[in-house]
């Protein structure tokens, strides 16, 4: 079936440790974001690729970073930059042209010891 | 950065009662206007994709409609049944690929 697969769906790590979130869609999508959710806040953008080996940055991309080296895939490093990195990580991507659907992964819980 | 509101922010129903929330926000120039639902320990959905000023969108039992020039969007579930207990995101699309999201409403069917 055609979705979107996060891995790991939970994830600790210790203080001043990065860590890499996986991403992958079969989708065909050209473009792909990746959200943090945080009680009692909506999803927020970290960052957002719409073509291969091109990315932006979102409203909250300190302390992240991303690659998209094919159009599969948009791995999420969470580097020990990031000062507050327990959340919960969505990925997205980017459906029917002109009017923005995306279609979400199932997330990933990181939990910072 | 624009704010998407949502309304209440949970809500308890009984079973066979309908209900309503509502998505609010600054009227302004945008595409789009998207209802997701989010069920716990699955992908959000989209249920709806709406762009024009009254429009009425429906799915089985749950049904939507946008106001652009008041700033508002109801999203109705008649006859809540306990699948229906899920968090219901609303975004604004503004056509630069990106999504803005509200808080979301967490309803909870009671049996």
């Amino acid at each position: 079936d055609g979705g979107i697969t996060q891995s790991p769906k939970y994830l600790f790590r210790k203080e001043g440790q990065n860590v890499t979130l996986s991403c992958e869609q079969n989708l065909n999508h050209d473009a792909m974001y990746w959200y943090r959710q945080d009680p009692g806040q909506g999803l927020r953008l970290i960052y957002y690729s719409q073509i291969v080996n091109d990315f932006q940055k979102g409203d909250i991309a300190e302390g992240y970073s991303v690659s998209r080296e094919k159009k599969e895939s948009f791995p999420l490093t969470v580097t020990s930059a990031q000062k507050n990195p327990t959340a919960f990580y969505l990925c997205a991507s980017y459906g029917t042209p002109n009017t923005g659907e995306l279609f979400f992964g199932e997330g990933s819980r990181l939990t910072v010891l | 950065i624009l704010n998407v509101e949502q309304s209440p922010q949970s809500l308890h129903v009984q079973e066979g009662d309908s209900t309503n929330f509502t998505c609010s926000f600054p009227s302004s120039n945008f595409y789009a206007l998207h209802w997701y639902r989010w069920e716990t320990a699955k992908s959000p959905e989209a249920l709806f994709v709406m762009t024009l000023n009254g429009d009425e969108k429906k799915k089985g039992r749950i049904s939507a409609t946008l106001n652009t020039k008041e700033g508002y969007s109801y999203l109705y579930i008649k006859g809540s049944q306990p699948e229906d207990s899920a968090t219901y995101l609303c975004a604004l699309y503004f056509g630069n690929e990106k999504l803005t999201f509200g808080t979301g409403t967490r309803l909870t069917i009671i049996p």
